[in-house]
């Protein structure tokens, strides 16, 4: 399998534009999450889901939109980009059957909003 | 005070060399404690997984945890080229959505 994908690799945005950014996992994992990572600051989560339907907040969910209306995919969604939202977004999935709740990263998105 | 603390670096060190990376945390919620390698424009992967306090051994990394000082390091026996990357430490609760916390992360190279 595939594990977890996205797309796409990469992105320019100009300020005030709008994009979703695709995230798919093909291991039928009920958790998915959404992170962005900026230099030397680790990972911060912006989305997170318990299952199709089911979606919340993380720690910094400003400026963006999610929906899960099925297991597989977990779109990310930037309305009117801004300078701030540049940064690398990672997806990840994992499930409650798993020994170690270890979560799966895609390879994530590099965004950047001039 | 940031939940989790973690220098990020960078460091430095030769080949064959003994490495100790830190993290520090304030949640005295935390119950389960990960270590995480990032190589440069990929994603993270899971490394070592730790539950509670104790030591976790798999072949050169170490895994300890100290939950009376809120402590976790992780070990790396005779550090190799390929080990060059990202480690990021990552913990949670014991909630049911499994949410982690993550560190900065420590830019580790191990020169040839």
């Amino acid at each position: 399998n595939a594990g977890v994908t996205q797309t796409p690799k990469f992105r320019i945005l100009k300020i005030g534009q709008s994009m979703t950014l695709q995230c798919a996992q093909d291991m039928n994992h009920n958790y998915m999450y959404w992170y962005r990572q900026d230099p030397g600051m680790g990972l911060k989560l912006i989305y997170y889901s318990v299952g199709a339907g089911i979606t919340d907040k993380g720690e910094v969910p400003n400026g963006y939109n999610v929906s899960r209306s099925t297991t597989e995919d977990f779109p990310l969604r930037l309305e009117l980009a801004a300078p701030s939202q540049t940064s690398v977004y990672f997806c990840a999935s994992t499930n409650a059957g798993l020994a170690n709740y270890e979560q799966y990263f895609g390879p994530g998105t590099r965004l950047t909003v001039t | 005070q940031k939940e989790v603390e973690q220098d990020p670096g960078p460091l430095s060190v030769p080949e064959g060399a003994i490495v100790s990376l830190n993290c520090t945390y304030s949640n005295s919620a935390f119950q389960y404690f990960m270590w995480y390698r990032q190589y440069s424009r990929k994603g993270p992967e899971l490394l070592m997984y730790t539950y509670s306090s104790g030591n976790k051994e798999d072949g050169r990394f170490t895994a300890q945890v100290d939950k009376s000082s809120k402590y976790i390091s992780l070990f790396i026996r005779d550090s190799q080229p390929s080990d060059s990357a990202t480690y990021l430490c990552a913990m949670r609760t014991g909630g049911s959505n499994y949410k982690l916390t993550f560190g900065k992360g420590t830019l580790l190279t191990v020169n040839p």
